[in-house]
């Protein structure tokens, strides 16, 4: 069974950066058949989809448009982890954090396993 | 990116209904498109892939069908346990994005 356990700080000032961390269990971060995710939920974007890290041949990673200049998502293979590193928040980047296994990258895919879910406020 | 609209927005209904929720694509998307159930503080969980696949464990009362751009999840007999927020996600576009979300309630 696939397990993903978030950690990180709930709470990041304006301008800094937001730092958050997903231990993965039953399954290799290094599995060259699924995707790491990260996808934030708010009440004014609903679930939206961050970005992701993945490895075939080599390590890669998609980002969404509107946080592309901001955001990293990095592999720990000696930790069985992933992060999502995300510059420059202002209180928009408020929203729970949620970091989701994907079952493939073609057409069809689906998010099957999801973190507990982190809220982090942006604030002074 | 493809926009999802989900309607109702949310709904009222009591143990042993009938609840069907809607699901539209802006542009066809074949049968890419899953469903998810989410309880008050817990992160969504996966219901149904290839718009009518149920995934394992999901009970049998929840169903999906619809292809190109419209689609529904039909739960055939409201449990207690159902109350919840339901999201549909389209997996067409390597960009997921997912329905504003269907709150059923008693």
């Amino acid at each position: 069974q696939v397990q993903l356990q978030q950690s990180g700080p709930g709470l990041v000032k304006p301008s800094q950066t937001l730092s958050l961390t997903c231990a993965i269990s039953g399954d290799s971060v290094s599995s060259t058949s699924v995707a790491w995710n990260w996808i934030r939920q708010s009440p004014s974007r609903g679930l939206e989809w961050l970005g992701r890290t993945y490895s075939r041949s080599k390590w890669y990673n998609d980002y969404a448009e509107s946080v592309k200049s901001r955001i990293t998502i990095n592999p720990d293979t000696s930790k069985n982890q992933f992060s999502l590193q995300l510059n420059s928040v202002t209180p928009e980047d408020t929203a729970v954090y949620y970091c989701v296994r994907v079952s493939s990258l073609t057409a069809g895919y689906y998010f099957d396993y999801w973190g507990q879910g982190t809220l982090v406020t942006v604030s002074s | 990116d493809i926009q999802m609209t989900q309607s109702p927005s949310s709904l009222s209904a009591s143990v042993g209904d009938r609840v069907t929720i809607t699901c539209r694509a802006s542009q066809s998307i074949s049968t890419y498109l899953s469903w998810y159930q989410q309880q008050p503080g817990k992160a969504p969980k996966l219901l149904i892939y290839g718009a009518s696949s149920l995934q394992s464990g999901v009970p049998s009362r929840f169903s999906g069908s619809g292809s190109g751009t419209d689609f529904t999840l039909t739960i055939s007999s409201l449990q207690p346990e159902d109350f919840a927020t339901y999201y549909c996600q389209q997996s067409y576009s390597t960009v997921a994005t997912f329905g504003q979300g269907t709150k059923v309630e008693i």
